[in-house]
């Protein structure tokens, strides 16, 4: 029973490299989401995707890259990694047909970044 | 500007007595309210949501309310216990998306 699985849980990064957060879900979910979590502060939107192929911006989406070409596969790419980019970072999904539907998101453990 | 935000970043209760987390909001477009739980090093777990056409949930020992025309919702667990002790996100869902807006957490500290 897995549900949505991220990797890795934690990383170092050094500033201008790049790296991939990968994120899977096993529930046949259509939605899938990349939050992020700074110390004391809520979770802030990066990208999301309502089904395989398609792919919007959320509230921060400055400084990454997503793709989605499978229903089960969501990753999240840094480029030129910087310090700011320093925090926890979630993936969840959902499944959601429209207003009926009470669109609960599960969310994976997070990875922890740290950008140096 | 923050459209979803929990004023009180901490609260310490008793075990035995209520708790009580507030939230409010300011978008007039959010069809649905939602509270997450998180524990350290885990992500966040749903506990309780209402639609915005009701303004009570209740399930268990948790509640939760909402005033529409003061755009205010708030949590009530009763009795709390220890392993309540976690951080309490309230979250807003646009009814433009399932997409949901987070507010900055309220960490909950129920002592034995």
């Amino acid at each position: 029973n897995a549900g949505v699985t991220q990797t890795p849980k934690f990383r170092i990064l050094k500033i201008g490299q790049s790296m991939t957060l990968q994120c899977t879900q096993d529930m046949n979910h259509n939605y899938m989401y990349w939050y992020r979590q700074d110390p004391g502060m809520g979770l802030k939107l990066i990208y999301y995707s309502v089904g395989a192929g398609i792919t919007d911006k959320g509230e921060v989406p400055n400084g990454y890259n997503v793709s989605r070409s499978t229903t089960e596969d969501f990753p999240l790419r840094l480029e030129l990694a910087a310090p700011s980019q320093t925090s926890v970072y979630f993936c969840a999904s959902s499944y959601w047909q429209g207003i009926l539907n009470t669109g609960e998101l599960f969310f994976g453990e997070g990875s922890r970044l740290t950008v140096l | 500007d923050q459209q979803v935000k929990q004023n009180s970043p901490s609260l310490s209760v008793q075990e035995g007595r209520i708790s009580i987390l507030n939230c409010d909001y300011t978008n007039s477009m959010f069809d649905y309210f939602l509270w997450y739980k998180k524990y350290p090093a885990e992500g966040p777990t749903f506990l309780i949501s209402i639609s915005s056409i009701k303004d009570k949930n209740e399930d268990g020992r948790f509640t939760v309310f909402l005033n529409k025309s003061a755009k205010h919702l708030s949590l009530h667990i009763v009795p709390s216990q220890p392993g309540d002790s976690a951080v309490y996100f309230c979250a807003a869902r646009s009814n433009a998306g399932n997409m949901l807006t987070f507010g900055g957490g309220t960490r909950l500290m129920v002592k034995p």
